[in-house]
């Protein structure tokens, strides 16, 4: 089963942007794959927020604000969740996600979004 | 609008089983896949596996096999999730979510408790 590994902790201040990373193992190609990004705060289910596969085919959910978007870095073979004019409200844990076969579903495990 | 409602907290010993229930509404029960996700104590996502509620056909990954059985009733649009033989290592919150396949919609999540 593959591994989707992102970083335990990210800080930044208010306004700032944020750079969270999710990167795939050497053998499994992001640019094959959609990356899904969801928002978890304490004592909440997980919270959709987008997905990316290329520019021309991403989606944000609905009620999510645009300054929450996804790309891709191909020659790290990660997938990047960009928070732009962060606010304390975005303070909470990210997780990546991708499907590897039609079958089977992956979870990354996770990054503490700190907002200084 | 769509609504996932899960059953309450439950303690088991170990060794025991726990079964969690997840009704839907707000759409139609049998055009969606159901997926089942745990999250122990400070811990990240870990995906359970899926239960097609129309076919009742399922998909278990690898870790699980053999002690967990996803079920369903489409008369009153309810997914199970049954874990067997359970171990103190499997408390922890357990989410459904419908699977579009974007994990859209999410449980209030079910605080399953295994102690002696």
């Amino acid at each position: 089963q593959p591994v989707l590994t992102q970083p335990p902790s990210s800080s930044a201040s208010p306004g700032e942007s944020a750079r969270l990373t999710c990167t795939l193992p050497s053998d499994v190609n992001v640019g094959r794959y959609n990356i899904y990004w969801y928002q978890q705060k304490p004592g909440s289910p997980p919270r959709y927020l987008l997905y990316y596969y290329s520019d021309s085919d991403k989606g944000r959910a609905s009620g999510v604000p645009s300054r929450f978007s996804g790309s891709k870095d191909a020659s790290a073979n990660t997938g990047i969740l960009l928070i732009s004019g962060l606010q304390s409200g975005d303070e909470a844990d990210y997780y990546c996600m991708f499907w590897p076969s039609n079958a089977y579903v992956v979870f990354g495990g996770g990054t503490k979004l700190t907002v200084l | 609008q769509v609504q996932l409602v899960q059953s309450g907290a439950d303690v088991k010993k170990p060794g025991a089983s726990v079964k969690v229930s997840c009704k839907a509404s707000g759409y139609t029960f049998t055009d969606y896949y159901m997926h089942w996700v745990r999250q122990a104590p400070g811990q990240g996502l870990e995906w359970m596996g899926w239960i097609n509620p129309n076919s009742g056909g399922t998909n278990y990954p690898q870790k699980f096999q053999g002690r967990v059985t996803m079920t369903r009733d489409t008369s009153i649009s309810t997914a199970y999730m049954e874990l067997s033989r359970l171990k103190s290592d499997d408390t922890a919150v357990y989410y459904c979510a419908r699977d579009t396949p974007t994990f859209d919609y999410w449980g209030q999540g079910t605080l399953v408790t295994v102690s002696s």
